[in-house]
């Protein structure tokens, strides 16, 4: 079965310093998408990006960057230059598509804190 | 991207009622799912909504507890029957147009069992 593992819980950093979210999954699926999402205290779920599992090319937004590894199955989360409003639960999810039951996975979460 | 409705946003109820939450999307959309999040913890799926016919539950979920309509693309229903405070949680529908998009979610129903 599929599995996503967030392992740090929580997170605090001060503003402006960079910070890493982990994200490692299990799978026995060749196709795959994995995805991460922002829920800021408000409650609703932000998608931030989709990565497929053909394609490990890194990818930057802004301050965020993702660093997508299928030899070590991990989908690390970088925001640079961190500020408050970065505040949120992350989540990072996978959704499979050749033994995934076509339903997205999620992790359990990593709280970030981000203070002046 | 889906812009999408749900209503109530929150409630307080109390034990033994049942609360119908509404999801409404601004296009037609091929699947829509429904989540539940309690609290401190992660989300996790409780059906996805079908079109027509009879929502398929996953393990831990059943039908007479958490019905759900779906009488059109762009609409469906979840109620949380005969209420107690273990279904404090928030509630959140999604949607995805298609296999491996990504899937956007409503702004969730903060539910609060007394």
């Amino acid at each position: 079965a599929q599995k996503v593992t967030q392992a740090q819980t929580e997170i605090s950093v001060v503003e402006k310093e960079d910070v890493t979210l982990d994200c490692v999954y299990e799978t026995r699926d060749t196709t795959y998408y994995l995805f991460w999402y922002k829920q800021p205290p408000s409650g609703e779920l932000v998608f931030l990006i989709r990565r497929n599992s053909f394609d490990e090319q890194n990818e930057i937004s802004g301050r965020y960057s993702w660093n997508f590894q299928k030899s070590t199955s991990s989908f690390n989360f970088t925001i640079t230059a961190s500020q408050v409003v970065d505040s949120a639960v992350y989540f990072c999810a996978y959704y499979g598509l050749t033994g995934g039951g076509n339903k997205l996975t999620f992790g359990t979460g990593t709280q970030l804190k981000v203070e002046l | 991207s889906a812009v999408i409705s749900q209503k109530p946003s929150r409630d307080i109820c109390q034990r033994g009622t049942s609360l119908t939450i509404q999801c409404q999307v601004d296009s037609q959309v091929t699947m829509m799912f429904w989540y539940r999040q309690q609290p401190g913890q992660s989300l996790t799926l409780i059906a996805t909504a079908n079109q027509g016919s009879e929502a398929t539950y996953e393990s831990g979920f059943v039908i007479d507890k958490f019905p759900i309509s779906r009488p059109n693309l762009t609409f469906s229903t979840l109620t949380v029957s005969n209420m107690s405070p273990e279904d404090s949680s928030i509630y959140l529908c999604s949607v995805e147009d298609r296999v491996g998009t990504e899937a956007f979610f409503g702004q969730g129903t903060r539910l609060t069992v007394v």
